[in-house]
């Protein structure tokens, strides 16, 4: 199947700092990228859109200036956590959109520890 | 929100059952999907399913796509300890909007 690239697999970082992660499709481009957060013992949440060449679109209730997503390429996005704060420690799980097998497939996810 | 109820929420067997969960909605979806999701790691596709009542199964995985479109199941045979984890059945929506279920958390006892 295709591969999702997540990085870094994990971060501690103080609070008040930010962090980037990036996902990249290995063997497909991807026009449509998503960010999902994932609390322990929970679904995953759908946090943002990622469409390349154009801005994300987010989920009702995410800050959009908190969470900057570049879509640079059919093949990268990124997530930027901004001003992080404990409660923003959490697992980002980014995947992105096959569009020739109408499926998704997920990178292996970013654990994030805001101290 | 999630529009896909999943149930049962958890299941514990002993190594060698059988297994099954389903996936139900209120509104019709092109393609349903199944994850598995390991501790600390994304989910990772088990199953994709196309076409309305069809079966398709992948080693001791098999999942039926409903008739009808809003409902899909998936068995597991001869349970085995590496099948611990969540499962997650997903519909796209709209093209680009993923809907999925809260999570079955499968638990097997050797």
């Amino acid at each position: 199947g295709a591969v999702v690239s997540q990085h870094p697999s994990w971060v501690i970082c103080k609070s008040g700092t930010s962090v980037k992660i990036e996902c990249r499709s290995l063997d497909f481009q991807a026009t449509t990228m998503f960010w999902y957060r994932q609390f322990p013992k929970q679904s995953l949440m759908l946090m943002a859109t990622s469409n390349e060449g154009s801005k994300a679109t987010y989920e009702q209730g995410v800050e959009k200036d908190k969470f900057l997503i570049n879509h640079a390429s059919l093949t990268l996005s990124t997530l930027t956590v901004t001003s992080a704060h404990p409660e923003d420690s959490s697992f980002y799980i980014c995947s992105a959109r096959d569009p020739f097998e109408d499926t998704q497939y997920f990178g292996p996810g970013t654990r994030l520890t805001v101290l | 929100g999630q529009q896909l109820n999943q149930s049962p929420q958890s299941m514990f067997i002993q190594e060698g059952e059988d297994v099954s969960m389903n996936c139900t909605s209120s509104s019709i979806f092109n393609t349903w999907l199944w994850y598995k999701q390991d501790p600390g790691e994304g989910p990772v596709l088990l199953i994709a399913l196309y076409k309305a009542g069809e079966l398709t199964s992948n080693g001791r995985l098999t999942a039926q796509f409903g008739i009808t479109r809003k409902d899909s199941f998936l068995n597991i045979s001869a349970s085995i300890p590496s099948d611990v984890g969540i499962y997650f059945c997903a519909g796209p929506k709209n093209n680009n909007d993923m809907r999925f279920g809260a999570g079955t958390r499968l638990t097997v006892k050797p």
